[in-house]
């Protein structure tokens, strides 16, 4: 169980235009859904927090006009990369909440992943 | 921000040796995970530890909740080749709903 599936793993686009991730909860209902971006040989930086219904909540130096976040249902969020730039090009993660007996016990389960390349 | 301190940032160790890595935060957590990722993939739940000065294991995997809850350490007894990869450490507190990252410690197992 707790199986989170990201789609696409990986795409390439062309410099302006846009590109949509999904993360998915496949087996268990997600209230909390979180976007990461990680590069080469770093950590995972935490791009913004998705909230079933609700706005997402943005960390510090994210654009939201840039990153579109929405989380329509609670196993599905989506994150739209719009007008793309080459600086854009990054490994994109996202991870969905799980609470096992309560708030406090509480894990997150990742997706695979999506590279992507904007050329 | 949280910060979370993960060391030793890599390892080189021969097959057969036990390896042990730690974080420590600034703030106190609820809840500490343990995840491996592979280059290219997504990270993958190991441990999850939910009480301070519990200690869990996963099979060759040794994780425990600090008592002082600012900490949390992960032992692998008898590597192999296989447990080569990336180990994040993370940490939440409920009053944050989300979850900080270790920095990562890149494991190497020389057969």
């Amino acid at each position: 169980g707790a199986v989170v599936s990201q789609h696409p793993s990986w795409v390439i686009c062309k410099s302006g235009t846009s590109v949509k991730i999904e993360c998915r909860s496949l087996d268990f209902q997600a209230t909390t859904m979180f976007w990461y971006r990680q590069f080469p040989k770093q950590s995972l930086m935490l791009m913004a927090t998705s909230n079933e219904g609700s706005k997402a909540t943005y960390e510090q130096g994210v654009e939201k006009d840039k990153f579109l976040i929405n989380h329509a249902s609670l196993t599905l969020s989506t994150l739209t990369v719009t007008s793309a730039h080459p600086e854009d090009s990054s490994f994109y993660i996202c991870s969905a909440s799980l609470h096992r007996g309560g708030d406090l016990n509480t894990e997150a389960f990742f997706g695979q992943g999506t590279r992507l390349t904007v050329v | 921000g949280q910060q979370l301190n993960q060391s030793p940032q890599s390892m080189f160790i021969q097959e057969g040796e036990d390896v042990s890595m730690n974080c420590t935060s600034s703030s106190i957590f609820n809840t500490w995970l343990w995840y491996k990722q592979d280059p290219g993939e997504g990270p993958v739940l190991l441990i999850a530890l939910y009480k301070a000065g519990e200690l869990t294991s996963n099979g060759r995997l040794t994780a425990q909740f600090g008592t002082t809850r600012k900490d949390s350490f992960l032992n692998i007894s008898a590597s192999i080749p296989s447990d080569v990869g990336i180990y994040f450490c993370a940490g939440r507190n409920v009053h944050f709903n989300k979850f900080y990252f270790g920095s990562g410690t890149k494991l190497n197992v020389k057969p």
